[in-house]
């Protein structure tokens, strides 16, 4: 099973917003509604942000929010916070019950 | 509050075998699928396999097959993970984390747990 394409790195000002996509197959993103990104700050542990591609945990910010279209789901961060500045991961469910996780984007706020 | 506390860090020889524990508590052990994911120092996240709530099934990356086992102790609340014919490049922190429960979710993750290979 092949990790899920993110971008390296992305990066935004206070304020703006920026998108991560996260590009797998029809076998994992494409075939279940099951795609879920976590954050993460250097030498922490992963902070699950969105569930089945657009639903928000209790305490998570709305400006973070959650979309897929086809085989590429994507993370949305609007009002931009020098907080949000982490890296952020993908995963997906796949079609053999396994799960599978992006490479990871590392977001820088300028 | 749900809690996954895990076992200390390890450092072993390559060709050994480490077992990693993580204790639950807060939650209804029972009711979850429960995942092990690692992270080796400086790379991204990668899920190594599921045990079920009873135990009774596991379900384990491609990558990891006949080194890998997943065991679960309901008396004690805690899972482990078995990774056997250690090398060099299974030096990682490893991350038990908890299931959501049908939304396929790592919604709590344990404090994780380094394991160094090294001769």
């Amino acid at each position: 099973q092949s990790a899920l394409t993110q971008p390296a790195s992305v990066s935004g000002s206070p304020g703006q917003s920026i998108t991560i996509s996260c590009t797998g197959t029809s076998s994992d993103v494409g075939g279940y509604n099951y795609v879920s990104w976590y954050q993460q700050y250097p030498g922490k542990v992963p902070k699950f942000m969105i569930y089945e591609v657009t639903n928000r945990p209790s305490g998570v910010p709305d400006r973070f929010s959650g979309s897929k279209s086809g085989n590429t789901a994507s993370l949305t961060i609007s009002g931009l916070q020098a907080e949000d500045e982490a890296d952020y991961y993908c995963s997906s469910y796949t079609s053999s019950g396994t799960w599978v996780f992006g490479g990871g984007t590392k977001l820088t706020v300028l | 509050q749900v809690q996954l506390v895990q076992s200390g860090a390890e450092v072993k020889k390559p060709g050994a075998s480490v077992k990693v524990s993580c204790k639950a508590s807060g939650f209804t052990f029972t009711c979850c699928h429960m995942h092990w994911v690692r992270q080796a120092p400086g790379q991204g996240l990668e899920w190594m396999g599921i045990i079920s709530p009873s135990g009774a099934y596991t379900n384990y990356a491609q990558k990891f097959l006949g080194r890998v086992t997943m065991t679960r102790d309901t008396s004690t609340s805690t899972v482990y993970m078995e990774l056997s014919s250690l090398r060099s490049e299974d030096t990682a922190v490893y991350y038990c984390a908890k299931d959501l429960g049908g939304s396929w979710t790592f919604d709590y993750w344990g404090q994780g747990t380094l394991v160094t290979v090294s001769s």
